[in-house]
């Protein structure tokens, strides 16, 4: 079955410090995956997905086919990077449904 | 532009009852997505459609979820009978055909 595994239920850095968001996905096809993040009393929105290979505030996700694996980055985190991050999956050539993980709440200090 | 809408915003119903959550998608978004969100999950599908045809409802829980999308643009999910087990968040997120999904702020949904 198809799943997407976050670890991490909570993180929390320091200002200025690296992050890394983690995200193994299970799929036996070539999937596309995305990053969704929810800031507080805001709605889900993307961050990132693979395909564009862009970075987005600074953040960016490596596909790793071998590893399954999907991480968010980001070399100095900002207070304004907490919140919550979605790593999803969605398959290819079939139904368009993503496949949610659990989600990371993090939290950057002062 | 607007984006997605959701409506009620929340919703308190008594076990038992039926419920009905609106959703009107970005203009012209051919695709239409429903997710439950319970507390501290990430959100699962329900089902969804392209323009008014239902492609998926594999994620539907039981029977007592119905989904409609007569014209293609605004949605229904109903709720028959609903069950505590049923409070969640309701996500709805359109999009262009295989394009990024844009989701609304959810409704709210607490039975009690």
């Amino acid at each position: 079955a198809q799943r997407v595994t976050q670890p991490e239920k909570l993180l929390s850095v320091f200002k200025g410090a690296p992050v890394e968001l983690k995200c193994n996905y299970s799929y036996s096809g070539s999937p596309e995956l995305f990053w969704y993040v929810q800031y507080s009393r805001q709605r889900l929105q993307l961050l990132l997905r693979h395909i564009s290979r862009e970075s987005i505030k600074g953040f960016t996700a490596d596909l790793n086919k071998g590893e399954t694996s999907f991480h968010l980055k980001k070399p100095f985190a900002q207070e304004e990077d907490s919140a919550m991050y979605y790593c999803a999956l969605q398959y290819q050539g079939g139904s368009e449904k993503l496949v949610f993980g659990k989600g990371t709440k993090l939290t950057v200090n002062p | 532009g607007a984006g997605v809408s959701q409506s009620p915003r929340y919703k308190v119903a008594k076990r038992g009852q039926d419920v009905a959550l609106r959703c009107d998608p970005i203009s012209g978004h051919v695709s239409l997505f429903w997710y439950q969100q319970a507390l501290g999950q990430g959100p699962e599908f329900l089902t969804y459609f392209q323009n008014e045809a239902q492609l998926d409802k594999s994620g539907l829980p039981s029977d007592r979820f119905f989904a409609e999308r007569p014209e293609g643009s605004v949605s229904t999910l109903k709720i028959q009978r609903t069950q505590q087990e049923d409070s969640a968040v309701y996500l709805c997120a359109s999009s262009l055909a295989q394009g990024t999904q844009y989701f609304g702020p959810g409704t709210r949904l607490t039975v009690l």
